[in-house]
């Protein structure tokens, strides 16, 4: 099973400026990678697939990078509603789909 | 509109029984793979089990392997989860999610049911 891991646990920004969240996988998934985002009280909800493609209705200041085994989420200008879990997500090898642990983004 | 509609979820006692159901709408059910997904408290997102299009292909993890039933009805659009011999680590929100592609990532999600395993 791949493990994934998430970097920082808690990542603390100051809104307007921006965030770089990571994520590595134990071995090569590829481009096979998901990010979501999930705010107290909800489900989580798609950002990016594919390690670069922005979901339906992403604001483009969301954007992914990364392939094999080492991904990053960026938040340009980092807007209130963003602060919230980010999760990574494989799925190059399945089953199972595997989740990174999270990282909390909080308001400096 | 896209909905995923769970219930089912509620308080139960250690080694007791319960069924969640996960109702679809607003696209095509019978495409997407469908997997339940639960968060404990405060805790990160685990794949509890998850079923392809068909029913041909079942996973389940090992921590609930022997005791889950996940079914599904594409008629009815619908998505359950059979959950026996309950534990108390088994507490948590469960989500149905559709993967469009099979072995790929979810863009549908339901808002979630809480189940509490306590005595």
């Amino acid at each position: 099973e791949i493990v994934m891991t998430q970097s920082p646990a808690t990542l603390s920004v100051s809104p307007g400026e921006r965030a770089t969240l990571s994520c590595r996988a134990s071995q090569s998934v590829s481009s096979n990678l998901a990010w979501y985002q999930q705010r107290p009280g909800q489900a989580p909800r798609l950002l990016i697939y594919g390690a670069s493609t922005r979901a339906t209705d992403i604001p483009a200041r969301f954007s992914g990078s990364g392939s094999g085994t080492e991904f990053t989420l960026t938040i340009s200008s980092l807007q209130s509603e963003d602060f919230a879990v980010y999760y990574c997500q494989q799925y190059n090898n399945w089953p199972p789909y595997t989740f990174g642990q999270g990282t909390k983004l909080e308001i400096k | 509109e896209v909905q995923l509609v769970e219930s089912g979820g509620g308080l139960v006692k250690p080694g007791g029984s319960l069924r969640l159901s996960c109702a679809a709408s607003g696209f095509t059910f019978n495409t997407y793979t469908m997997t339940w997904v639960r968060q404990a408290p405060g805790k990160g997102l685990e794949c509890v089990s998850s079923i392809s299009r068909s029913s041909s292909y079942i996973y389940y993890a090992d921590s609930v392997k022997g005791r889950f039933t996940i079914s599904r009805d594409n008629a009815k659009d619908s998505l359950y989860l059979q959950m026996n011999s309950l534990r108390a680590e088994d507490s948590a929100v469960y989500y149905c999610a559709g993967d469009p592609y099979s072995s790929s990532f979810f863009d549908y999600w339901g808002q979630g049911t809480l189940v509490t395993v306590s005595s």
